[in-house]
This record gives C-alpha cells, structure tokens and sequence, in this order.
C-alpha cells in the first residue's frame, strides 16, 4: 500500500540555524512530490514539486528538496531559519497510476526559537 | 496559480444539521478535490468531484454523508450531512490547474465545529 511518512512530529529550530524535515514514501512506482506549508488558520501553500530531472528543486521561501530514488526520500531544507517560516509542514505523494490522488504525511510542526 | 476560495470560510452548526461548503477557482481546472483534516491530524481525501457525474469518493466515505456537486469546471460544493460532534474538522478543496496539472493547489478551508 502507499504510504508516506514523516518521522518528526516537532521540531524546534533557533532562527538562522539550518532545518532539514525528513519524508519517506512507499511503493515503487515513480512518485510525484511536493512539499506544503500550512500557517495557523490557513490553507496549504505549494513550497515546491518534483516530478522528474534535477533531483535538487528550489521552492519559494528559500525551500530547496533533494529526491533520493534509493532512500524513497524526499527531504526539505532550508540554510538559514527565520521566525515566519514557524508553521506545519507536509509532505505529499502522487503516484503516477494513482489519477492525480496525493497522499499526505502526518505532518511536521516546526517551532522557531528567538 | 489561481484564486480558490471556499464559502463559508467557518461556521459552528449544531448536531443533526447540515452545512454546504462551496469551492470557487478563478481558472480552468482538469481536476478538484476534497479534503478533511481533523484536528491536529494530516489530510485524507474525501473524494474526487467530477464534472457533470457523481464524484469518486475514496474508502470510508459515502455519498449520504457527504453529497457533492460540480456543476462546471471552476465550481464544486461538498455537503456534510447530518453532522455530529466528529464532523468537526477543517474542509479543504483543492484543484489541478489546465496550466499546470498533476500539481494540487488548495483553498483557504473551511472551519467547521459542531456542538
């Protein structure tokens, strides 16, 4: 079955510090992938998306993603943490035998120290 | 991108009732969903709405609980139906542009608490 993981409920990060949200999905066939960010009281805003190519993408915010086919991972990251950036990040997979259906992570709450 | 926008943006109803939420996209769209997010939780998919024919729904979700409509390509509504304390969650529509398929892009949600 598919299935996409995100291990960290919480992270806590002190502003300027580097930030890496992990994502691992199932199943074999080839994934499409995003990342979403959602503030409080909010909807979901498009971060970034692969689909095929370069396995480094660059997102809005400063967001990049690397796609590792041999971990089935999909990691986020950021250089440098600013206090705005403190929201609920999911991750998402879309299949491409699943007709445009994405499955969603569970979610990572990042928390951004002064 | 596109503006999506969702109507009402929250509402608190009382058990036994029912609430019609609406999705509304300034843009050509192939395909538009819905989502529940239940408090603290992920989202899961309720179903796919198709245009002009009976929306998909996914495992655990019936059309009883949860009528929708699309009545062309840019407009959709998703009733819940007879609602209970457990219907509290955050409704999320979201659509796949012409200009940009395979790629989700949501509304705002939709707030709803049921006493």
């Amino acid at each position: 079955a598919q299935s996409v993981t995100q291990p960290d409920i919480h992270i806590t990060v002190s502003e300027g510090a580097s930030l890496e949200l992990r994502c691992n999905y199932s199943y074999g066939a080839t994934p499409y992938l995003f990342w979403y960010v959602q503030s409080p009281g909010q909807g979901l805003q498009l971060l970034l998306k692969y689909f095929s190519g370069d396995t480094l993408v660059q997102g809005i915010k400063g967001f990049e993603a690397e796609f590792k086919r041999s971990q089935s991972s999909f990691n986020l990251r950021k250089p440098s943490v600013h206090w705005s950036d403190a929201a609920e990040y999911f991750c998402a997979v879309g299949w491409m035998d699943s007709s445009y259906k994405l499955i969603f992570g569970s979610g990572t709450r990042l928390l951004v120290r002064p | 991108s596109a503006v999506i926008s969702q109507k009402p943006s929250r509402d608190i109803c009382q058990r036994g009732t029912s609430l019609t939420i609406q999705c509304q996209v300034d843009s050509q769209v192939t395909m538009m969903f819905w989502y529940r997010q239940q408090p603290g939780q992920s989202l899961t998919l309720i179903a796919t709405a198709n245009q002009g024919s009976e929306a998909t729904y996914e495992s655990g979700f019936v059309i009883d609980k949860f009528p929708i409509s699309r009545p062309n390509l840019t407009f959709s509504t998703l009733t819940v139906s007879n609602m209970s304390p457990e219907d509290s969650s955050i409704y999320l529509c979201s659509v796949d542009l012409l200009t940009d398929q395979e790629t989700q892009y949501f509304g705002p949600g939709t707030r709803l608490l049921v006493l």
